[in-house]
């Protein structure tokens, strides 16, 4: 089983609708979660960073962290055409490996117009 | 801010060649981590250096390398290229206990 664990997709929706997207992990000793968004041919851009569990929101993205579960999820409201990407979580543990992120494989994401 | 800043953008090498990336950190940031992306692994931790010292290395052969100089900026060798580490190479920096923040990447690709 991997460390990391996030539906690939593609995921399709159109333009306004709520999207969801997940992450399982296994190691409970993950403290800090991330979401970044990756454009083609770009690096990975942070989006949301949360410590322990939680939510947390900024504009229209809402991260969930449910740590009993192992289950991490970041809603994007009014989705745009903008926001069509890959989407990839990322966690680490505490003390000095937060530099040693741990990444799911991403899902891709389309907004249609 | 300057963000990330990643040289060259693309690289194509020879098998058994060797190869140096380079890597100048956010200002004011004195981490520096590098990462492999492919399609079939995703991304995968190489190494993190902070003030000029290796904190952490990921499961790589020893022919991946990296250093840091005391200006914060970072450098990758890989020796004796082979087809498989045709990727995207990925750096990033962070402040103490705070999240990392990626360049754009080198892409190199081995022929």
């Amino acid at each position: 089983q991997k460390e990391v664990e996030q539906d690939p997709g593609p995921l399709s929706v159109p333009e306004g609708a709520i999207v969801s997207l997940n992450c399982t992990y296994s190691n409970s000793a993950f403290q800090y979660f991330m979401w970044y968004r990756q454009y083609s041919r770009k690096g990975p851009e942070l989006l949301m960073y949360t410590y322990s569990s939680g939510n947390k929101e900024d504009g229209r993205f809402t991260a969930q962290v449910d740590k009993s579960s192992k289950y991490i999820s970041l809603f994007i409201r009014d989705s745009q055409p903008s926001d069509s990407a890959t989407y990839l979580c990322a966690m680490s543990d505490l003390g000095g490996s937060q530099g040693n992120l741990i990444f799911g494989k991403g899902t891709k994401l389309s907004v249609k117009p | 801010k300057a963000g990330v800043t990643q040289t060259p953008r693309y690289l194509i090498k020879t098998r058994g060649q060797q190869v140096t990336l380079s890597c100048s950190p956010i200002s004011g940031h004195r981490s520096v981590s590098w990462y492999q992306q492919t399609p079939g692994q995703g991304l995968q931790f190489l190494f993190e250096y902070f003030s000029e010292t290796q904190r952490n290395k990921g499961n790589f052969p020893g022919r991946f390398s990296g250093r840091q100089f005391s200006n914060s900026r970072s450098e990758m060798n890989v020796s004796t290229l082979e087809l498989g580490d045709s990727a995207l190479y990925l750096c990033a920096s962070r402040r103490d206990n705070s999240p990392l923040h990626f360049g754009n990447g080198t892409r190199l690709t081995v022929t």
